[in-house]
């Protein structure tokens, strides 16, 4: 079974902090992706990779960034962290192809 | 901009009950449609409907697409305590390699 895990549950942060979310999955997937969801407006995408090194902004990438170093590893960077980006964070991989995308269970984010 | 809408938003119903959550689409260049099912955690995949799958079926589930009047629908029937969830739908743009999700229903099932 695909298994896509991202580093925390829960995390507080404060305004201004730089905030890193990292993702892992281990089935040598290409594609990664980063989406926040928030009650009533679905899931959004934030950024997406289809290789190492390479990234696309998806429909929310403003106050984001993001780093793909590893092709497991897809890292989500606050680089200021604003209480508008409290949110739940989800990430997904997919292989090649139209293929389901698998997603980790979510961290869920405060910023105080 | 693809764009994919689900209806209702919410929706309650009685242990046993039969449900019709539906997914309507505009797109520019379809490949297929998915379902997934979203609990407290990570949503999981239900079901992919392509021009060459328009129906699918798994146990009390089941699914169908309809090209021609752009839209899918996911049915549940005998419906369960266990079926309460976010049911998620999402076309999947092969040209730019990621998918648009709608807003979801939240479906509360009732002993």
């Amino acid at each position: 079974d695909v298994k896509v895990t991202q580093s925390s549950r829960y995390l507080v942060k404060r305004t201004g902090e730089k905030v890193f979310l990292e993702c892992v999955q281990d089935m040598d997937h290409e594609n990664m992706f980063w989406y926040r969801q928030d009650p009533g407006l679905g899931l959004r995408l934030i950024y997406f990779s289809y290789d190492v090194k390479m990234k696309e902004k998806g429909d929310i990438p403003e106050g984001y960034s993001v780093s793909r170093e590893k092709k497991e590893r897809f890292s989500l960077i606050l680089e200021s962290a604003s209480t508008n980006q409290t949110s739940m964070y989800l990430c997904a991989s997919r292989g090649q192809g139209g293929q389901p995308q698998h997603f980790g269970d979510g961290t869920r984010l405060s910023i105080l | 901009e693809d764009k994919v809408v689900q209806s209702p938003l919410s929706l309650v119903v009685h242990e046993g009950d039969t449900v019709t959550l539906n997914c309507s689409y505009e797109v520019t260049n379809f490949r297929s449609l998915l379902w997934y099912k979203q609990e407290k955690k990570a949503p999981t995949f239900l079901f992919m409907l392509t021009s060459s799958g328009i129906e699918k079926k798994s146990g009390r589930l089941s699914s169908i697409l309809d090209k021609k009047e752009l839209f899918s629908i996911l049915n549940i029937t005998a419906t369960q305590t266990g079926d309460s969830a976010v049911y998620l739908c999402a076309h999947y743009n092969t040209n730019a390699g990621k998918s648009t999700f709608g807003d979801g229903t939240t479906l509360t099932v009732k002993p």
